[in-house]
C-alpha cells in the first residue's frame, strides 16, 4: 500500500526552541494532508488540514502561530512547533489523502513523531 | 457535531477468545465508517471500512457491519491472537475530508 513517512520519529528539544516535523508521501501525490496530536492513552485530535499551495485550515483552539504548517509540494508537508514548551510534548501524526481522479482518496498515516520538550 | 464513542478499555483477553469492541456514532447523513489499528510504536493502519448501511467490512479475520438503525459499527473477531494486541480506533468520515476518531480501545491478548 501507499507509504507516508514522518521524520524525525523522536525529537527532544529545549524549551523555547522550534522543531520541524516532516511528513512525506513516498509513492503517491497527496492533495491534502492532515496533522493530528495524540496525548497518552487518548484519541487523535485533528489540528489542521493543509492543501498543497494554500494556507492550512486550523481547528478551533489550535494556535496557528505556534503550529506552523507548510504544504509546499504534493509530497511534503511540514509542521513546525515554534517556541516549544513542555506542554507541547506529544505524539504528532500526519496523514495524507491520495490524489484521485474523482471522489475521495484513501487516507494513509505516518508512523508519528514523538516530541519531548524539556 | 459528529462524534464516535468506543467501549472503554483496556480490554484483556486470552488467545483464541472472541472479541467485540463496541462503537457507536452520531452524525447526520451517511458517513463512511472505519476501524484503524495502531500497533506499538507505529502509526495508524486502516483495518477495515464500510461506506453504506448494511455493508460489512472485513480484514485479517476482523469484521464490522454498518448498522444505521443502531448507529453502530462494532468490531468482532472470532479467535484473537497475541499479535492482535494493539489500540483500535473507530472513526467516521462524513464529508470525505476529516476523520472523527473515537477515543481508542487498548487490546491486550495473553498467550
Amino acid at each position: 500500500g501507499a507509504v507516508v513517512s514522518q521524520h524525525p520519529s523522536w525529537v527532544i528539544c529545549k524549551s523555547g526552541t522550534s522543531v520541524k516535523i516532516e511528513c512525506r508521501s513516498l509513492d503517491f501525490q497527496a492533495t491534502t494532508m492532515f496533522w493530528y496530536r495524540q496525548f497518552p492513552k487518548q484519541s487523535l485530535m485533528l489540528m489542521a488540514t493543509s492543501n498543497e499551495g494554500s494556507k492550512a485550515t486550523y481547528e478551533q483552539g489550535v494556535e496557528k502561530d505556534k503550529f506552523l504548517i507548510n504544504h509546499a509540494s504534493l509530497t511534503l508537508s511540514t509542521l513546525t512547533v515554534t517556541s516549544a514548551h513542555p506542554e507541547d510534548s506529544s505524539f504528532y501524526i500526519c496523514s495524507a489523502r491520495a490524489k484521485t481522479g474523482g471522489g475521495s482518496g484513501e487516507l494513509f498515516f505516518g508512523e508519528g513523531s514523538r516530541l519531548t520538550v524539556l | 457535531g459528529d462524534s464516535v464513542t468506543q467501549m472503554e478499555g483496556p480490554v484483556t483477553l486470552s488467545e483464541e477468545a472472541f472479541l467485540t469492541i463496541n462503537c457507536t456514532y452520531t452524525a447526520t447523513g451517511y458517513p463512511s465508517l472505519f476501524w484503524y489499528v495502531q500497533y506499538p510504536g507505529e502509526g495508524l493502519q486502516l483495518l477495515l471500512k464500510a461506506t453504506k448501511a448494511d455493508d460489512k467490512g472485513s480484514n485479517k479475520g476482523f469484521e464490522a457491519t454498518y448498522r444505521k438503525e443502531t448507529t453502530s459499527f462494532h468490531l468482532e473477531k472470532g479467535s484473537v491472537q497475541v499479535s492482535d494486541s494493539a489500540v483500535y480506533f473507530c472513526a467516521l468520515d462524513r464529508r470525505a475530508q476529516k476523520l472523527v476518531f473515537g477515543q481508542g480501545t487498548r487490546l491486550t491478548i495473553n498467550p
